[in-house]
This record gives structure tokens, C-alpha cells and sequence, in this order.
């Protein structure tokens, strides 16, 4: 069975552009988050999805990030314009319903100079 | 808030048991988790323990829970080299259902 599959790796742009992350959950997994890794800290969640719903966006910064889960499946997470101290990594996760174990993706790590 | 804290770095010996340790504010937790994380991949779950369970063994690794102190803990016994990552641990309330992830322990396992 695949794992949580995140596009692309590694991500380099400069300030004020936007940019696009993209992720594949593993199948038949209803359950899709968005985490936030800085360096040298654990995730923080930034969306949550039960299907297409974003049933928990509390943490996502929505004046310069948006996400979609259009078919309930894949999912993007836009950042536009990027800042700065948007470098990160960007973790995706899924799980079989909310609430259970959660498999991680490999993230895509953004540098913004 | 829900805070959780961890030591920031551990070195042993290959060979050696290691322990990891880890506390916790949110007295409502219902799971609480271990991930490792090896250089530039994603988070894999280890182990957890139900907030009802004061100990769990799995193979070379044993989860000890406080509940009265909020402290967690993660031992590996027999440590290896392939051991060396960043150890989180997390805990999910009944409030949120949100996984709130410590810091970080970054453990080096010298050969």
C-alpha cells in the first residue's frame, strides 16, 4: 500500500510569489491535515479535512493561505504571497477517520528568500 | 493551553538503554503518541498509550505514563545507530481531537 504521497520535495522561491503544495493521501483515508514544521519544533496543525469538509482551519493564516479538497481525495495548500518566515516544512498526514493514527507524508520543505 | 515539552537533545552509547522523557499540561488526554523522524522524512508512529494505561511494552521500546505528574516517557532498550532521529511525542484531548506534538528530542546514538 502507498504511503502519503507529497509534491514537490523541496521548494525554493523568492518573497512575494506564491507557491503550491501538493498531497495524495493514502487511499480510503476520509482524513486529511496540513501541518506547519519549523526548524527545530514539532507540527502544528494547520487544517484539517473530513472529506472535502474543512472541518478545523483555525490555525491556518487565511489572509495569505488557502487549501482545497475539491474531491474529497488530493489536496493543495497555496501560500500567495510567501513571506519569509513562511520556510518550513509542510507536512501532510491522513488518517482513516478523525481521531485515529495518523501516516505522514514526507513533507515538502520551503525556503522564500 | 495544551503545551507539550521536551528535553532537546540525548546522547548514548550503542548498546546503552535510552530515555526519552516528555510532559504534558492537558490533563484531558485521551492518547498520547511517539514519532520518530529521520533526516529529511516525514513523521512514523512508534508506540502510543491509552491515558488509562500506565505502561506499555513493545519490543525493545516501553512507554511509562504519569497521569498525576503529566509526565510521559519512552525508553529503547539496546539502543542502535539506526536509532539516531528526532523523537516527538504528541497527545490528542478529548477537548480539541487535535495531536499537539512536543518539540523534539533529538537522540544520537554514538557506535
Amino acid at each position: 500500500e502507498a504511503g502519503v504521497v507529497q509534491s514537490p520535495r523541496y521548494k525554493i522561491i523568492e518573497k512575494k510569489q506564491p507557491v503550491a503544495f501538493w498531497c495524495n493521501p493514502i487511499s480510503g483515508h476520509n482524513t486529511l491535515y496540513w501541518y506547519l514544521q519549523n526548524l527545530g519544533q514539532g507540527p502544528e496543525l494547520l487544517i484539517r479535512y473530513e472529506n472535502e469538509e474543512a472541518v478545523d482551519d483555525s490555525q491556518l493564516p487565511k489572509d495569505r493561505f488557502s487549501a482545497e479538497r475539491l474531491k474529497g481525495v488530493d489536496s493543495t495548500l497555496k501560500i500567495q504571497p510567501a513571506e519569509l518566515g513562511d520556510s518550513a516544512v509542510y507536512l501532510c498526514a491522513s488518517s482513516r477517520v478523525g481521531g485515529g493514527e495518523q501516516f505522514f507524508g514526507p513533507g515538502t520543505r520551503l525556503t522564500v528568500l | 493551553g495544551e503545551d507539550v515539552e521536551q528535553s532537546l537533545f540525548l546522547s548514548v552509547r550503542e548498546g546503552d538503554s535510552s530515555v526519552i522523557n516528555c510532559t504534558y499540561t492537558d490533563s484531558s488526554s485521551t492518547y498520547l503518541y511517539w514519532y520518530k523522524q529521520e533526516p529529511g522524512a516525514g513523521l512514523q508512529l512508534l508506540t502510543y498509550i491509552f491515558s488509562n494505561m500506565d505502561m506499555k511494552q513493545d519490543q525493545r521500546l516501553t512507554v511509562l505514563l504519569n497521569k498525576k505528574d503529566k509526565h510521559l516517557s519512552l525508553r529503547i532498550a539496546d539502543t542502535q545507530t539506526g536509532d539516531s532521529a528526532i523523537y516527538f511525542c504528541a497527545e490528542i484531548g478529548g477537548a480539541t481531537n487535535k495531536l499537539i506534538f512536543g518539540t523534539g528530542t533529538l537522540l544520537a546514538v554514538q557506535p
